[in-house]
């Protein structure tokens, strides 16, 4: 496709169980990141990657989030024993090279409900 | 930490009229800022980036201006229509010369027709 794609668009998932967010960035896009944004909040930085660099997670909130990129595409956001307060709205963005030098592309984002 | 506020209050105006919208940083001098919109249900769309050494960047009906020394950007929209109306969020570099971007809560525009 032509912009970045993100599945499930709505995740309904019971408190402890683990979940799966999946971007598919801009082909060619080298940068990938992921946000969190709380109703009504603005974006919560989570995680970046660049190309085959280490990523930088110093956004993640707990150990129970982690995400991995492979083969520079696809990249999966994992919530393992997921809580109330997971529940966001999960939005992943692809860049040419990073910011610096131009926009970030975002995805639709994948609304997270933990009952 | 760097931090970014924006007025967390929506902006209410009329329409024909100037928006005008804030983003302040403090502990931090960014090589570059930029504006997105988002509208409600969807992600971010970028609009502008500025550098640190561009005073102002216009694109059509919008203009944005970066002050250094203020540590403050202002973000412009002329001849305002309601279908600007939206959230607009200012991003930052985090810290360096890294590329990793973090952003302000948004300032929500109405614009009346």
């Amino acid at each position: 496709g032509a912009g970045v794609s993100q599945s499930p668009s709505n995740k309904v998932t019971e408190k402890g169980k683990d979940v799966e967010l999946r971007c598919d960035p801009i082909s060619g896009h080298t940068a990938l990141y992921w946000y969190r944004q709380s109703l009504g909040q603005g974006l919560e930085f989570l995680i970046y990657f660049q190309g085959n660099s280490a990523p930088d997670k110093s956004g993640l909130p707990s150990d129970r989030f982690s995400a991995e990129r492979t083969g520079g595409s696809v990249s999966t956001l994992t919530i393992q024993r997921t809580q109330q307060e997971d529940s966001a709205v999960y939005l992943c963005a692809s860049s040419l090279s990073g910011g610096r030098t131009g926009e970030l592309f975002f995805g639709e984002g994948s609304r997270l409900t933990v009952l | 930490s760097q931090k970014i506020e924006q007025n967390s209050e929506a902006l209410n105006i009329q329409e024909g009229k100037t928006a005008t919208l804030t983003c302040n940083y403090t502990n931090y001098s960014p090589a570059y800022l930029q504006w997105y919109r988002q509208d409600p249900g969807r992600g971010p769309v970028f609009l502008l980036l500025i550098r640190e050494n561009e005073k102002e960047k216009r694109k059509e009906r919008l203009k944005v201006t970066f002050d250094t020394t203020l540590k403050q950007s202002l973000f412009h929209i002329t001849a305002s229509q309601p279908a600007d109306s939206a959230t607009y969020l200012c991003a930052l570099p985090w810290g360096g010369a890294t590329n990793k971007l973090i952003f302000g809560t948004g300032t929500l525009l109405a614009v009346q027709p």
